[in-house]
């Protein structure tokens, strides 16, 4: 079945740096989602993308997928600390189920 | 509105024990999910409810039951609790399917001893 991929599975970055994070499908995905979880949170939901080589900006995060619709990545730029949590990436396996990443786990040196 | 709410928070159970979670949307959406977070695995899905009336299996439904009681709400029923069961549990739900955003409820941690 599909599976969804994402890399690094912990990233630690030091206040201010960027860093980027992936997310690979091993099918083309109709769109694709990213979520976030505070510690000790719950997902919450951050964007969706559509359409192929679309690229969402809000504010210092940049959302890209890919031609091919099979990756997408996350770029977040000048890192805070309010940016530390967990992000997942999720792309549909079926008309009602999404796939989710294992995620991403950022913390932050300040 | 109060979104997606869940209980309990919290429950600690022997092995062998039983429970429902309890699920509850206000946000008049035709679909429910119940995932399960282990460390470095992300979300996975138990079941699934496309819309009032039908529920469907996700990846680990072994050893779970669901009943979608309304549109509302979604229960959640550990039979006979083991402790591969520990886990943090979510339930979400979304408009109409996997094009829309989903909304998470704040979580069960749930130990079996």
């Amino acid at each position: 079945g599909q599976q969804v991929m994402q890399i690094p599975q912990y990233q630690h970055v030091q206040e201010g740096e960027d860093f980027t994070t992936y997310c690979n499908s091993s099918t083309t995905l109709s769109n694709i989602q990213w979520y976030k979880q505070r510690p000790g949170g719950h997902p919450v939901f951050l964007i969706q993308l559509v359409k192929s080589g679309e690229v969402k900006k809000q504010k210092r995060l940049t959302f890209q997928f890919g031609e091919a619709k099979k990756n997408s990545s996350l770029h977040i730029t000048a890192t805070q600390t309010t940016d530390v949590g967990t992000y997942f990436c999720a792309g549909p396996s079926n008309d009602y189920k999404l796939s989710f990443g294992a995620g991403t786990t950022v913390t932050v040196r300040a | 509105n109060a979104g997606v709410t869940q209980t309990p928070k919290f429950q600690v159970l022997k092995t062998g024990q039983s429970m429902t979670l309890q699920c509850a949307q206000d946000m008049n959406h035709n679909s429910m999910y119940w995932y399960r977070q282990d460390p470095g695995m992300g979300l996975r899905l138990i079941y699934y409810s496309a819309s009032e009336g039908t529920t469907d299996k996700g990846e680990v439904p072994n050893g779970y039951n669901v009943s979608r009681l309304n549109k509302r709400e979604f229960s959640l029923r550990l039979e006979s609790a083991a402790p591969s069961q520990t886990s943090v549990y979510f339930c979400a739900s979304n408009l109409d399917g996997a094009t829309y955003e989903q909304y998470f409820g704040p979580g069960t941690r749930l130990t079996v001893t």
